[in-house]
């Protein structure tokens, strides 16, 4: 039973460049969350997607945007880079009708933008 | 503005002695959650919070959540250096389906 997968591990950007990171949730899991972890730092919310909508979202600006497919895969969009984006990005999927609803973190998307 | 408190930020501790973890909302909390994230890995679900006062264990690790739903702490007995690792809770709002991490305790175990 594969876990939570992200891809790609790391990356490497410039200013004002744009990124695309992807997310495949554990398997039987329909929620996927996207967090920002900056060194040091806990986890901070960026959106949530269920049923292909984005349900929840945090306080991130528009230049954060994603996607969730039928197969319940996600995306993660960043426009405009900034230097101050450089962090470690999770997924997390959960199972959204589940009494707990514990979060599966994936390995994360180490991005440095230079 | 912050919206979960963690405390303290680090805590170094001989192998053998204890160790707590306190976390603190401004708002009252529908659940707590608490993670353990090892160096260079990430965060790994420990527990769930839901019920006023509510007291779980498991093995050496015990964890409370507050009468007011505001506050959670986490406590090992007789650390190891196994333990060692960065330990974040996690409130979700009423109201709000989304969790706010506090900004962790990290723990190192000197063997």
């Amino acid at each position: 039973d594969a876990g939570v997968t992200q891809s790609p591990t790391h990356l490497i950007k410039t200013r004002g460049q744009q990124v695309t990171l992807r997310c495949s949730p554990k398997s039987g899991h329909d929620t996927v969350s996207w967090y920002q972890q900056a060194l040091g730092q806990g986890p901070q919310f960026i959106f949530q997607y269920y049923e292909e909508e984005e349900r929840q979202r945090g306080n991130f600006p528009d230049r954060f945007s994603g996607h969730q497919f039928p197969n319940y895969s996600s995306e993660l969009n960043v426009n405009a880079l900034l230097l101050g984006d450089s962090a470690l990005y999770l997924c997390a999927s959960s199972l959204r009708l589940a009494g707990v609803n514990e979060q599966f973190f994936g390995p994360g998307t180490r991005l440095t933008v230079l | 503005g912050q919206q979960v408190m963690q405390i303290p930020q680090y805590q170094h501790v001989q192998e053998g002695e204890d160790f707590t973890t306190y976390c603190n909302s401004s708002t009252t909390l529908s659940n707590i959650q608490w993670y353990k994230q090892r160096p260079g890995g990430h965060p790994v679900f420990l527990i769930q919070l839901v019920k006023s006062g509510e007291v779980k264990k498991q093995k050496r690790l015990t964890f409370q959540f507050g009468e007011a739903k505001k506050n959670s702490s986490l406590h090992i007995t007789a650390t190891q250096t196994t333990d060692v690792g960065t330990y974040f809770c996690a409130g979700l709002m009423y109201n709000f389906n989304k969790f706010y991490f506090g900004s962790g305790t990290k723990l190192n175990v000197k063997p």
